[in-house]
């Protein structure tokens, strides 16, 4: 069973700290990962992609891929209400020819003024 | 970035009738195609992927009679919910992948139906 797991939270954080989500996914042959945000009653967004071991960076975003430990992570510097949200994790495996995003349940953050 | 156009964005309709969805890849070619269903405080469900010119690949438990998928051109795709019920009363959500950037799915803007 491929899975993907996220802490559904809610993650609280206060405006302008650092926001840190996790993920972890069980299959180690996947190769490309992605953050969506998705808010409240509307269909999700692309955040990040990362296909490599590391830091990448885009703006107040980071994403983090660690493929031994199979574990990506998403920080949010300087965190602004309007970033409260659910972040959904989604990995693409490539064992057997699978091309469908498996998604975490997703981690909703609060971030209070 | 890349734009996924999903039409209606709401539909109201009476129980029985049908409802057809389209999703538009409009600035790149989209090879493959995957309708969601999302209900209220839950996950995207996968309901089935369609890559152009054949059949869709449903998700175990979803009816393919019933929610009946086309992907006749590489910016095209349209589900339609077949003699909808109140229970098919959700937010569908398109999501398209192809040529414009590795692996990435963009999504549309989703529909919320409700059957009366």
């Amino acid at each position: 069973q491929k899975e993907v797991e996220q802490n559904s939270g809610p993650l609280s954080v206060p405006e302008g700290a650092i926001a840190s989500l996790n993920c972890t996914y069980s299959d180690r042959g996947s190769q490309s990962f992605f953050w969506y945000r998705q808010y409240s009653g509307k269909s999700p967004e692309l955040i990040m992609s990362i296909y490599s071991n590391g830091d990448k960076e885009d703006g107040r975003f980071t994403a983090q891929l660690n493929k031994a430990s199979q574990y990506v992570s998403l920080l949010i510097r300087d965190s602004q209400p309007s970033d409260s949200a659910t972040y959904l994790c989604a990995v693409l495996p490539l064992s057997g020819g699978y091309n469908k995003l498996i998604f975490g349940a997703g981690t909703r953050l609060a971030v209070h003024p | 970035g890349a734009v996924v156009s999903q039409h209606p964005s709401w539909v109201i309709c009476k129980s029985g009738t049908s409802v057809k969805i389209e999703c538009r890849s409009l600035d790149f070619q989209a090879t493959t195609m995957f309708w969601y269903r999302q209900f209220p405080k839950q996950s995207l469900m996968l309901m089935a992927t369609s890559n152009e010119g054949s059949k869709a690949t449903y998700e175990q438990g979803v009816e393919k009679d019933k929610f009946l998928i086309n992907h006749a051109s590489l910016t095209l795709s349209t589900l339609t919910v077949t003699s909808a019920h109140p229970e098919d009363s959700s937010f569908y959500i398109c999501s398209a992948r192809g040529s414009l950037a590795k692996n990435i799915q963009y999504f549309g803007a989703g529909t919320r139906l409700s059957v009366l």
